[in-house]
């Protein structure tokens, strides 16, 4: 079984701060992973993802996550936010050929 | 990369009329489809799993009989939400399985939001 736990419900940041939003997983398989954002009244857009390799990850508009197999954590990071950031962020496990997992989402608000 | 419509975007519709919701791979051939829900401010739930050809696969609680799903080609499937009601107002996503060779990435569509009044 698998499941995903997004630690934090609502996190929010000055403009121009650094931003964590934490995720954690549990699989009894092998999963790749995934962090999305939805801006309101949209659909997904994926930041970046997971597959295998270099546990650190590098995604769109500057975000980046760790993958730690240890930890079963995949945090994504961004050391500088904007105001566009604000928006929903969904962290997600897919057990290949199988279906998308997702956390219950990270509301990110960037204060100016 | 790969593009996954889907067709509406947003529908408006009476209580008791049926919708019908497309999901198409543009460039590439899906024998997978899986169909999401997404209820306002939470995640996304999946509710089945379309397989070209044959049945689809539906998650516990999903009632078969009030959203069906069609997987007739693979390119297209197809989320019929019959006799709609009020609470099926939602947000709902379709992903996309492409597989080349042992390699597989699953597209997510861009949502088609209904609401029922």
């Amino acid at each position: 079984a698998q499941s995903v736990t997004q630690l934090d419900s609502q996190v929010p940041v000055f403009e121009e701060a650094p931003v964590e939003l934490r995720c954690n997983y549990s699989s009894s398989v092998s999963v790749y992973l995934f962090w999305y954002v939805q801006y309101p009244n949209q659909g997904l857009q994926l930041l970046l993802k997971y597959l295998s390799g270099s546990t650190l990850v590098k995604g769109i508009n500057g975000f980046e996550a760790e993958f730690n197999k240890s930890q079963t954590s995949f945090h994504l990071r961004k050391p500088s936010v904007h105001i566009s950031d604000t928006a929903e962020y969904f962290c997600a496990v897919n057990p290949p050929g199988n279906q998308f997992y997702f956390g219950t989402g990270t509301s990110l608000t960037v204060i100016p | 990369g790969a593009v996954v419509s889907q067709h509406p975007s947003r529908v408006i519709c009476k209580s008791g009329t049926s919708v019908k919701i497309e999901c198409r791979s543009l460039d590439f051939q899906a024998t997978t489809m899986f169909w999401y829900r997404q209820f306002p401010k939470k995640s996304l739930m999946l509710m089945a799993t379309s397989n070209e050809g044959s049945k689809a696969t539906y998650e516990q609680g999903v009632e078969k009989d009030k959203f069906l799903i069609n997987h007739a080609s693979l390119t297209l499937s197809t989320l019929t939400v019959t006799s709609a009601h009020p609470e099926d107002s939602s947000f709902y996503i379709c992903s996309a399985r492409e597989r080349m060779g042992p390699q597989e990435t699953q597209y997510f569509g861009p949502g088609t939001r209904l609401l029922v009044l």
